[in-house]
């Protein structure tokens, strides 16, 4: 059965300072990957999508994320974090078809001033 | 643009009331997700459409239904509520048949005591 682990509950980071939130996925097959963001009250909205090609990822916002087969992770990175990316972090893992999605239960990034 | 509007975005229910929750979306999309988020489980799909007339079961159907009303609209009835149905509720959107979900609405807050 397919699985995704976001190891990391919450986060804080300092403003201007690098993020990573960490993604591991479990899948029998060429895995789709994706990150959300959630921010309170609202709907999540998709930062970036991983189907094939190119292993690294540019998204919205400025976030990035990087597939390593090797190591079955999915990891979301951003260079500088400004305040309004506090939020919640989703990783996401499929296949072909809506269907088949499955969600991590999260990861609260903070940011401190 | 609205994107996908829901409503109402809150509810409070009594056991064994029924409701039904509104879901639109005026991008043109084909594909229409109905999720649930509790804390700490991310999101779980309880039913999607791929295209108008057209609905199959997701992760965590039961004690639900739902009705694609035209393209624009994707409805989720609550039959019977159930305090275990106490969540909150996402509608979604994509545009291909069998893309993942891009666009969700600011979800429903739905209380069932």
């Amino acid at each position: 059965a397919q699985s995704v682990t976001q190891p990391d509950i919450h986060i804080t980071v300092s403003e201007g300072a690098s993020l990573e939130l960490r993604c591991n996925y479990s899948y029998g097959a060429t895995p789709y990957l994706f990150w959300y963001v959630q921010s309170p009250g609202q709907g999540l909205q998709l930062l970036l999508k991983y189907f094939s090609g190119d292993t690294l990822v540019q998204g919205i916002k400025g976030f990035e994320a990087e597939f390593k087969r090797s190591q079955s992770s999915f990891n979301l990175r951003k260079p500088s974090v400004h305040w309004s990316d506090a939020a919640e972090y989703f990783c996401a893992v499929g296949g072909s078809g809506y269907s088949t999605l499955t969600f991590g239960k999260g990861t609260m990034l903070l940011v401190s001033p | 643009n609205a994107g996908v509007t829901q409503n109402p975005k809150f509810q409070v229910l009594k056991t064994g009331q029924s409701m039904t929750l509104q879901c639109a979306q005026d991008m043109n999309h084909n594909s229409m997700y109905w999720y649930r988020q509790d804390p700490g489980m991310g999101l779980r799909l309880i039913y999607y459409s791929a295209s108008e007339g057209t609905t199959d079961k997701g992760e965590v159907p039961n004690g639900y239904n739902v009705s694609r009303l035209n393209k624009r609209e994707f409805s989720l009835r609550l039959e019977s509520a159930a305090p275990s149905q106490t969540s909150v509720y996402f509608c979604a959107s994509s545009v291909g048949q069998g893309d993942q979900p891009q666009h969700f609405g600011d979800g429903t807050r739905l209380s069932i005591l």
